[in-house]
């Protein structure tokens, strides 16, 4: 069955980076955009970023254009998330999510607490 | 590209019929079945109930959606139609749409639903 699975998430300070990881099975991978979605504490959700396929497509919230990039690794069936310049409103749970027109199969999440 | 428009709250009783409305434009909800609803418990990953406006999901997903759960769209507004209310579906849920644009997909708000 599909299954995502994220990590690297952690408590990091104001200004630090942290790199998130996405271990996929279950479908092929090389067939399906990929995103990330976050969502802070006690708020809604965040449409944050996607790649297509190819890799050749990439997309970012404004609230992390320039901060953040996203990548892929077709032969490890991964997906990731360089976060870079962390702030405190990036406090949040990151969701890794499979994107079939819309986001279909969710990993469970992983936390990341930027804080002094 | 602005939020889906949902309302922050609506409540029933067990037993009852709740309705969830989400408003979006001519670009996203109006152009494209490709209308989902997600349900979230406090703590717990955002589920798939229904996708391409009126479908739920089966098959490989670990558990299924039952037909009290439904979809449907007029227009630029999608709506969730929970019948015969349980206790159990108290939760956030939120819309989320196709917007065939480079943004990709657009959510909404989330709206709180209190079974009283």
């Amino acid at each position: 069955q599909v299954q995502l699975v994220e990590s690297g998430g952690g408590l990091v300070k104001p200004g630090g980076s942290l790199r998130l990881s996405c271990a996929t099975s279950g479908f092929i991978f090389s067939d399906f955009y990929m995103s990330w979605i976050r969502q802070a504490p006690g708020k809604g959700l965040e449409w944050l970023s996607y790649i297509s396929n190819s890799g050749s497509t990439i997309y970012y919230a404004d609230s992390v254009k320039g901060r953040f990039t996203i990548s892929r690794d077709t032969a490890k069936n991964s997906l990731f998330l360089q976060m870079d310049s962390l702030r405190a409103e990036d406090t949040a749970v990151y969701y890794c999510a499979r994107v079939s027109a819309i986001p279909d199969y969710w990993g469970q999440g992983t936390l990341v607490t930027v804080s002094s | 590209q602005s939020a889906l428009t949902q309302p922050r709250s609506v409540s029933g009783s067990p037993g009852q019929s709740v309705t969830i409305s989400c408003t979006g434009t001519s670009s996203d909800v109006g152009e494209f079945n490709y209308v989902s609803w997600f349900q979230q418990h406090p703590g717990k990953v955002p589920k798939l109930i229904i996708y391409d406006v009126t479908k739920r999901p089966s098959g490989q997903r670990p558990s299924g959606v039952p037909d009290r759960f439904s979809g449907s769209k007029s227009g630029n507004t999608a709506s969730l139609t929970i019948s015969g209310l349980r206790t159990e579906d108290e939760a956030e849920y939120y819309c989320c749409a196709y917007t065939g644009s480079y943004t990709y997909v657009i959510f909404g708000g989330g709206t709180k639903l209190t079974v009283l």
